[in-house]
């Protein structure tokens, strides 16, 4: 299958800075880049969609200004997470889809932990 | 709306059957279904688009029902390797957002 590759895996920061994780489809173009969190022993919750060169569609109840999408080029995502809290502890990942193709599948980023302390 | 999965969690031995079950309360496009092991990213399995397919490769096959508001994943003489927590994704017409299930923990023990 196609490879998505997240970076960093993981991530300590301060409370108050902010952390940028990014996302590259490395052997595929990606029209589509989808945002998720996840809690322990829970399933992944979509933050946003974020298709390339236009602006991300969040999901009801997730802060835009606090976490930044940008889709910059086909095959880069970044999610920025401002002004960091300890409550945005948590692992985020990305997918990857390439959407002028038909019925394709999702290809998965390996996540990123994040910890604010 | 996150679609719901049952059962919850499920203890197996090595070599027995189960079956995983997605339901959702609107009409579907299409299912994908996904492993996690703890920590790491999902792993994609399979994605079923039609009502009535049913899918299949090695011992773990899916199928996507008539009405296509449900699916389920079927795994036989499962393997220790088949430990994990499976998720539904899925799929609404118009709209290419992946919404995943509840999930479904599963071991497999000796």
């Amino acid at each position: 299958g196609a490879v998505v590759s997240q970076h960093p895996s993981r991530v300590i920061c301060k409370s108050g800075t902010s952390v940028k994780i990014e996302c590259r489809s490395l052997d595929f173009q990606a029209t589509t880049m989808f945002w998720y969190r996840q809690f322990p022993k829970k399933s992944l919750m979509l933050m946003a969609t974020s298709n390339e060169g236009s602006k991300a569609t969040y999901e009801q109840g997730v802060e835009k200004d606090k976490f930044l999408i940008n889709h910059a080029s086909l095959t880069l995502s970044t999610l920025t997470v401002t002004s960091a809290h300890p409550e945005d502890s948590s692992f985020y990942i990305c997918s990857a889809r390439d959407l002028r193709l038909v019925n394709t599948e999702a290809f998965f980023g390996q996540g990123t932990r994040l910890t604010v302390v | 709306q996150q679609p719901v999965q049952s059962p919850q969690a499920v203890i197996l031995r090595e070599g027995e059957d189960a079956v995983i079950n997605c339901s959702s309360s609107k009409a579907l496009y299409s299912v994908h279904w996904y492993r996690q092991k703890h920590g790491e990213a999902p792993i994609f399995l399979m994605i079923l688009l039609k009502g009535g397919e049913q899918k299949g490769h090695d011992k773990i096959s899916a199928s996507f029902n008539e009405k296509k508001q449900q699916s389920s994943l079927y795994l036989t003489a499962s393997q220790l390797s088949y430990s994990g927590t499976y998720f539904c994704g899925t799929e609404m017409y118009g709209n290419e957002k992946l919404t995943f299930g509840t999930g479904t923990r599963l071991t497999i023990i000796p």
